[in-house]
């Protein structure tokens, strides 16, 4: 069964760089689409975008100029980072695992993350 | 992209069915059979329990069931157990790289 796990830093200042990795462990890399969603406070979820094994990728186009991600097939890691954070990009930032036109079928447990001054 | 609408709470006794209801349009909930229910303790990572409209993924119980109809699924509960208390909430494809999904909602076994 998969298992992903994710880490990076949860607490930033306005104008910094959020950074997050997303470990697979447990099944294949391929075949899937690695993916990055948010919660702010309150609201539901937001899809961020995602990304295959083989690196093609899809971004919300509201985020689209901020966001970027990338994968390490390699290590069955992938990456999100969002520049330029606000106080509105708050929020429980979560990776999962996704199927052609499916939400996602596996997550990660999110990670915190509060934009403060 | 708006949220899909789920009531806040929902609750029931043990042994009871408590029906969740998740309401878009026909953009998403309504045009596609491409929706998902998933269940969440907070601080734990989501668990999907219905995809595609109504089937369950291995393992999970049958007490747990979706349907749908025009714009509004629904997941019901059947049989409430206490380990059923937990937020749920809706997911669905919305075309094109759109994805949308409910706000949750609170179930309480009383």
């Amino acid at each position: 069964q998969v298992q992903l796990q994710q880490w990076g830093a949860g607490l930033l200042r306005p104008s910094e760089t959020l950074s997050l990795t997303c470990g697979v462990f447990g099944e294949s890399f391929r075949g899937y689409y690695w993916t990055w969603l948010r919660q702010p406070p309150g609201e539901g979820l937001q899809w961020i975008g995602d990304i295959t094994h083989s690196g093609t990728t899809k971004v919300n186009p509201s985020l689209k100029t901020r966001v970027t991600i990338s994968v390490d097939a390699s290590k069955n890691q992938f990456s999100l980072e969002l520049t330029s954070v606000t106080a509105a990009d708050s929020g429980i930032y979560y990776c999962a695992r996704s199927l052609f036109l499916e939400t996602p079928d596996s997550w990660g447990q999110g990670t915190p993350v509060t934009v403060s001054s | 992209q708006s949220a899909l609408t789920q009531p806040p709470s929902a609750s029931g006794s043990p042994g009871q069915s408590v029906t969740i209801s998740c309401t878009g349009s026909s953009s998403d909930v309504g045009g596609y059979n491409y929706v998902s229910w998933y269940q969440h303790h907070p601080g734990e990572a989501p668990k999907r329990i219905i995809y595609e409209v109504s089937h369950r993924p291995s393992g999970v119980p049958d007490r747990f069931s979706g349907s749908k109809s025009g714009n509004t699924a629904s997941l019901t509960i059947s049989g409430l157990q206490a380990e059923d208390e937990a937020d749920y909430f809706c997911g669905s494809y919305a075309g094109g790289n759109n994805f949308v999904f409910g706000i949750g909602t609170k179930v309480s076994v009383l």
